[in-house]
């Protein structure tokens, strides 16, 4: 079974730019939650999507978005970047039904310049 | 506010020996823990859980305890190997089955040959 997938995995934006980061979960996880990871802060939460819905939102300006598809895929959008924005983003994926563990993603590397 | 926190930002241990990673968390609400295991420039991997009825769990080389009273947690390898070269990060939910994880800093172990 193919793990999560993230693309891309690296990229570079200037500032006031914005971005979209793309995530496929594990086939048959219909739960998909996004990470920011930046050193010193370790990991926060971002948001979490299940069945197209947004079910919890962690505490990011309005500039961090996301949605789901119907397929489970999931995307993030981070809207006129600030050089803070720069940090590892990661998407992790559960299956809903069982299991209290979410697999992560290798993550997608932003830099804002 | 860092609810999970991993005071020890490094560990290095011999290898055969044994490697104690520790984490503190301040919410009571908390009642399902994880440790992941992270590789530079690779998404977290999940090692081992613990929800708030154990007080331990045992996978292989890897036990987690927990000691909700002190709301403590910490997950023990034996015997150490240079391949257990990582970050280790402690994770805690508030809500079985959720998605929103709630991570500490991370602690970087070296398992020296």
């Amino acid at each position: 079974k193919a793990g999560v997938t993230q693309t891309p995995r690296y990229l570079i934006k200037t500032r006031g730019q914005q971005v979209t980061l793309s995530c496929s979960p594990i086939s048959g996880h219909r739960s998909v939650s996004w990470y920011q990871q930046t050193p010193g802060q370790g990991l926060q939460f971002l948001f979490e999507y299940f069945s197209e819905t947004q079910r919890n939102k962690g505490n990011f300006p309005g500039r961090f978005s996301g949605r789901q598809f119907s397929n489970s895929r999931s995307e993030m959008n981070v809207s006129t970047l600030e050089l803070g924005d720069s940090a590892l983003y990661l998407c992790a994926s559960r299956d809903s039904f069982s299991g209290n563990t979410i697999y992560f993603g290798e993550g997608s590397w932003l830099t804002v310049v | 506010d860092q609810q999970v926190k991993q005071n020890s930002p490094s560990l290095s241990v011999q290898e055969g020996r044994i490697s104690i990673l520790n984490c503190d968390y301040t919410n009571s609400m908390f009642d399902y823990f994880l440790w992941y295991k992270k590789y530079p420039a690779e998404g977290p991997t999940f090692l081992i859980s613990i929800s708030s009825i154990k007080d331990k769990n045992e996978d292989g080389r890897f036990t987690v305890f927990l000691n909700k009273s002190a709301k403590h947690l910490s997950l023990h390898i034996v015997p150490s190997q240079p391949g257990d070269s990582a970050v280790y990060f402690c994770a805690a939910s508030g809500q079985t089955g959720a998605n929103n994880l709630f991570f500490g800093t991370g602690t970087r172990l070296t398992v020296i040959p």
